[in-house]
């Protein structure tokens, strides 16, 4: 099992770029939450997902889109880059809401 | 919205105990504790459920006070391998099952 893969790595794009970050996890995972991580502010949750077709906004949502289209893949949006979402952003999945959440390796993003 | 973690930082000689502690100010469903390494992911270490049970590691020991609100992490005899950050994430009603994370406890142990 690869578990949570996020895709890019890296990404650098310029204000005013709309972009998508791809995760993707093979566990069968029906939860899945997405999560910026900024110096100092820990992790804070964007948006979640208890299941395909639901997804819910987290405390910080704006300028972000998701969708769920399966159980597998849940995708962010960024709709036109801010410098202030330059962050490094972390998929995580987990069987039920009370079971560990599984982390991919994050994204580091910067924009410029 | 996010809990509360003290101390920031703590600096340990190898063989101490620490204590971590995570506090909130709405009515807790569950307590999660995660530990993450520079440059890494955060790692899942233990789960606290409202009415007692608890799933997790088998070395780091936590509390959960369902009245105070509040989680303590325990790590005892540390080991160089126990540095990094750590976070305890709360479940709150309403974000339905995800996960409200605090700003973390950095954590560095000596030889």
């Amino acid at each position: 099992n690869a578990g949570v893969t996020q895709t890019p790595k890296f990404q650098v794009l310029k204000t005013g770029q709309s972009m998508t970050l791809q995760c993707a996890q093979d566990m069968n995972h029906e939860y899945m939450s997405w999560y910026r991580q900024d110096p100092g502010m820990g992790l804070r949750l964007i948006h979640y997902s208890v299941g395909a077709g639901i997804t819910d906004q987290g405390e910080v949502p704006n300028g972000y889109n998701v969708s769920r289209s399966t159980t597998e893949d849940f995708p962010l949006r960024l709709l036109s880059a801010a410098p202030s979402q330059t962050s490094v952003y972390f998929c995580a999945s987990s069987y039920s809401g009370r079971e560990p959440q599984h982390f991919g390796d994050g994204t580091r993003l910067s924009i410029l | 919205q996010q809990p509360v973690q003290s101390p920031q930082a703590v600096i340990l000689r190898e063989g101490e105990d620490a204590v971590i502690n995570c506090s909130s100010s709405k009515a807790l469903y569950s307590v999660h504790w995660y530990r993450q390494k520079h440059g890494e992911a955060p790692v899942f270490l233990m789960i606290l459920l409202k009415g007692g049970e608890q799933k997790g590691h088998d070395k780091i020991s936590a509390s959960f006070n369902e009245k105070k609100q509040q989680s303590s992490l325990y790590l005892t005899a540390s080991q160089l391998s126990y540095s990094g950050t750590y976070f305890c994430g709360t479940e709150i009603e309403s974000f339905g099952y995800a996960l409200n994370f605090g700003k973390g406890t950095s954590l560095l142990v000596t030889p």
